[in-house]
């Protein structure tokens, strides 16, 4: 059972233009929303997070959503850079009290074109 | 640099081989985490500790054993009873024990396991 899902698998997007990753969960114990970045034959990168409290987060480039009511959440890059060009995993934790297991959706690719 | 360091890149195992991956970290972190990755999937939870001498069963853990003898390594042995072991193996750890709602997983750059 797929409790975080990304539906698109795929996404590519014009150098500059904004790139908009979506994420559904179905666990409604799910408060802490993380999106990691992910090059080939390597390990994932932290990216941005944010938690239940809010339903928006930014850091520069990379603006997260959060839309508790329909359980879904979604990345913005804005401008989309070549370098960009990655495999975005969105991942959630539940509250468990001991230590924190993630929850990775399936990943979406996205390729930036010049 | 601190960091969580994989070892091999690369692995090949046999049929009934067992096959260790190690991952060593230096950044005084209490948890370790293994996740394998297959194409088109997420990241799954193998096996996690969360002290030295103590983890716990992932979601996948059948196939696989675990040590945490010391709290900077974490090494995990692909069994010959895991029959799909080829997949990208992910170590990764957080500072903390406890759960929280602000911990992220830092992660190694990965053991890439294929069967000959």
């Amino acid at each position: 059972d797929q409790q975080v899902k990304q539906n698109s698998p795929s996404l590519s997007v014009q150098e500059g233009r904004i790139s908009i990753l979506n994420c559904d969960y179905t666990n409604s114990m799910f408060d802490y929303f993380l999106w990691y970045k992910k090059y080939p034959a390597e390990g994932p990168t932290f990216l941005i997070s944010i938690s239940s409290i809010k339903d928006k987060n930014e850091d520069g480039r990379f603006t997260v959503f959060l839309n508790k009511s329909a359980k879904h959440l979604s990345l913005h890059i804005v401008p989309s850079q070549p370098g960009d060009s990655a495999v975005y995993f969105c991942a959630a934790s539940a509250k468990t009290g001991t230590a924190s297991k993630l929850t990775f959706g399936t990943g979406t690719r996205l390729q930036v074109t010049l | 640099d601190g960091g969580i360091t994989q070892s091999p890149k690369y692995l090949f195992r046999k049929e009934g081989q067992n096959v260790t991956l190690s991952c060593e970290q230096n950044l005084n972190h209490d948890a370790m985490y293994w996740y394998r990755q297959d194409p088109g999937q997420g990241l799954r939870l193998i096996y996690y500790s969360q002290i030295v001498n103590d983890f716990q069963k992932g979601d996948i853990a059948e196939g696989y054993s675990v040590s945490r003898e010391k709290k900077e390594s974490f090494p995990l042995t692909v069994t010959s009873a895991q029959k799909n072991p080829t997949a990208f193996y992910l170590c990764a750890s957080t500072p903390r024990r406890t759960g929280t709602t602000n911990e992220k997983l830092f992660f190694g750059s990965g053991t890439q396991l294929s069967v000959l």
